[in-house]
């Protein structure tokens, strides 16, 4: 079974450029996570979708950051524009259903400059 | 004050050591996580538990949900157990089923 895929895997962007994710779930994962990881701490999450609708957004700073999951199936996140602070590792990840085990994609290493 | 806090942060041991890892929650769970992280890859789901024990190879992890309290133990510590080990709560009753993490204990052994 191939797991969560994502890409691109390492991404280096000035300040106030823009940039985007994209992300695979498990073949049949109706649930979709994004979060960020910033060094040095647990993941937060960001966006969760159930199919192609937003389950839970309450932590994602909507002012520059967009996410999406238009067909239910692959996810995009998008940041526009980024600051400095936005340098963290942004892992994806997938469940069967809301409440099942997570399975969890190798992530997106961006790195604002 | 994190609703889900471990200790310690940074872990070293020898090889061939038994290690404890601890987390504290908070809030009212239905579940709790171990995950392992290691250097530049993704985050691999080592246990789901929600009451008593799991044993899976050299690791065994127990929750006691009177106290809100959970360990991961690894018996005969390898330097390929070197990872961040991440201990994550599914908060009770809540519809999402999101996860909210802890910080991470380092644990690196050596040969």
């Amino acid at each position: 079974e191939a797991g969560v895929a994502q890409s691109p895997r390492y991404k280096i962007i000035e300040k106030r450029q823009s940039v985007a994710f994209w992300c695979n779930p498990i073949s049949g994962h109706a649930t979709l996570y994004w979060y960020q990881q910033i060094l040095g701490q647990g993941p937060k999450l960001l966006i969760q979708f159930q199919n192609n609708g937003v389950v839970d957004d309450s932590q994602l700073p909507k002012d520059r950051f967009s996410a999406e999951r238009l067909k239910g199936v692959d996810s995009t996140l998008k940041i526009q524009p980024a600051k400095l602070e936005d340098s963290a590792v942004y892992l994806c990840a997938s469940s069967l259903a809301i409440s099942y085990e997570q399975y969890f994609g190798p992530g997106t290493r961006l790195t604002v400059t | 004050k994190n609703e889900v806090e471990q200790s310690p942060q940074n872990l070293t041991a020898q090889e061939g050591e038994f290690i404890t890892i601890n987390c504290s929650y908070s809030v009212g769970i239905s579940a709790l996580h171990w995950l392992q992280q290691h250097p530049g890859g993704g985050i691999v789901s080592l246990f789901m538990l929600s009451s008593g024990k799991k044993k899976h190879g050299r690791l065994i992890a127990t929750i006691n949900i009177q106290e809100k309290h959970s360990s991961l133990h690894i018996t005969a510590s390898h330097p390929r157990d070197s990872a961040v080990y991440i201990c994550a709560v599914t908060r009770y009753g809540g519809s999402q089923g999101n996860l909210i993490f802890g910080k991470g204990t380092k644990l690196s052994v050596k040969p």
